[in-house]
């Protein structure tokens, strides 16, 4: 296995479009999480996932972020009508629903600039 | 409100020597800590973690302490290498499953050769 890919990598877009995120997780890990990261930060909690249940949202995610995993397998995170505070680096992780360290593995992240 | 902190935001450490970073929290609830490293264009990657009934853990050159009482813990990188510099982020999680990660803004190691 490869790890948790995310797509794109890079995300360039002009205030008021919609973009879309995609994360694959590790395989057999069911649970997924997306978290937010802006300069100076460390990552913010948005979401997360136990299959295809959507267990938790931060008060961070605002009604124009939806996410998705409708299989259990991947997920996508959609931001609608973005902002310039939009800008971030959006980074998934995935993991069992218990470790022993509780450990999360981490994709490399898609870096959004709203222009 | 941050419940993470990380209040060193640098430091360097001559290769060889010994790395100390700092964190502190302030929910006495949280049940795990971690911490990650960080390299520019990648995301963060696991380093290692103690639960909140430990007060140490090692692994090879990392060893993390835990002060419940002061609500501090630390990680020690010995000996330090060039290859460990990079962003540290201090994190922790309630609950004895994985829940979602609360994490410090980092601290920037450099190690000089």
């Amino acid at each position: 296995d490869t790890g948790v890919s995310q797509d794109p990598r890079h995300k360039i877009t002009k205030r008021g479009q919609n973009v879309t995120f995609r994360c694959d997780p590790i395989s057999e890990h069911n649970r997924l999480y997306w978290y937010r990261q802006t300069l100076g930060q460390g990552p913010e909690f948005l979401t997360y996932f136990q299959n295809e249940a959507q267990l938790e949202k931060s008060r961070l995610l605002s009604d124009r972020f939806s996410a998705e995993r409708p299989k259990g397998s991947f997920s996508t995170l959609e931001i609608q009508r973005t902002e310039q505070g939009d800008s971030a680096m959006y980074l998934c992780a995935s993991s069992l629903e218990t470790g022993i360290s509780n450990e999360q593995y981490f994709g490399p992240g898609t870096r959004l600039t709203v222009t | 409100d941050q419940q993470v902190k990380q209040n060193s935001p640098s430091l360097s450490v001559q290769e060889g020597r010994i790395s100390i970073l700092n964190c502190d929290y302030t929910n006495s609830m949280f049940d795990y800590f971690l911490w990650y490293k960080k390299y520019p264009a990648e995301g963060p990657t696991f380093l290692i973690s103690i639960s909140s009934i430990k007060d140490k853990n090692e692994d090879g050159r990392f060893t993390v302490f835990l002060n419940k009482s002061a609500k501090h813990l630390s990680l020690h990188i010995v000996p330090s290498q060039p290859g460990d510099s990079a962003v540290y982020f201090c994190a922790a999680s309630v609950g004895s499953g994985n829940t979602p990660l609360v994490f410090g803004k980092g601290t920037r190691l450099s190690v000089i050769a």
